[in-house]
């Protein structure tokens, strides 16, 4: 299993540009989130989806988009790239909590953005 | 809403010295916690993590942590460090049946040979 993947590792984009970062899974989970991770202040989610064809705003979601049209794939969007998202960008999946189960997530290996 | 406090944004060590990070959540129903890290240039990855059951938690590495209800705490503590342990650790809490980690914002661990 390759489990959590993401493309591109690494991109420059100049301001106003767009751009579309890819997750996939392969462990048929259920939840996928999108995180920045900037330093000193850990990782913030962005926009996460509970299943296909859902999504749900997290704590900084304005200036992205995102869509889960299908179960392995979630896909952000930046529509007109500003430099304040400079940042390292995190995909996760997981498995929803239940009563047996815990919610632990799995990590891509990131996508470094740099916006000029 | 809940939150999650690490309080030792960087520490520095010798090799063999003792660990112990702190962290601090919010939340007063019950809880998942979970301790990820992140070795330089890499993804996060679970080192431990409680669900239910016996509050003191073993992970990989050496590593365990400790839930404590009454102080809102998930320490993580290892009694002798290396260097190959110089990493980010972030410390993440969630209520069962909500969908989403809360993380803390880190501590950088250097270790020094």
């Amino acid at each position: 299993n390759a489990g959590v993947t993401q493309t591109p590792k690494f991109r420059v984009l100049k301001t106003g540009q767009s751009m579309t970062l890819l997750c996939a899974q392969d462990m048929n989970h259920e939840y996928m989130y999108w995180y920045r991770q900037d330093p000193g202040m850990g990782l913030r989610l962005i926009h996460y989806s509970v299943g296909e064809g859902t999504t749900a705003k997290g704590e900084v979601p304005d200036g992205y988009n995102v869509s889960r049209l299908k179960k392995q794939n979630f896909l952000l969007g930046l529509e007109s790239a500003a430099p304040s998202q400079t940042s390292v960008y995190f995909c996760a999946s997981s498995y929803p909590a239940s009563g047996s189960r815990d919610n632990e997530q799995f990590f891509g290996p990131g996508t470094r953005l740099t916006v000029l | 809403a809940q939150s999650v406090s690490q309080h030792n944004h960087h520490v520095i060590l010798s090799e063999a010295a003792s660990l112990e990070l702190g962290c601090n959540y919010s939340y007063g129903g019950t809880v998942n916690l979970f301790w990820y890290v992140q070795y330089p240039g890499q993804h996060l990855q679970l080192l431990l993590k409680y669900f239910s059951g016996d509050p003191l938690v073993k992970g990989i590495k050496g590593f365990e942590a400790e839930f404590i209800k009454s102080k809102f705490s998930f320490n993580l503590r290892k009694p002798s460090v290396q260097w190959s342990d110089t990493a980010e650790y972030f410390c993440a809490v969630n209520a069962p049946n909500t969908d989403k980690l809360i993380f803390g914002t880190g501590t950088r661990l250097q270790v020094f040979p």
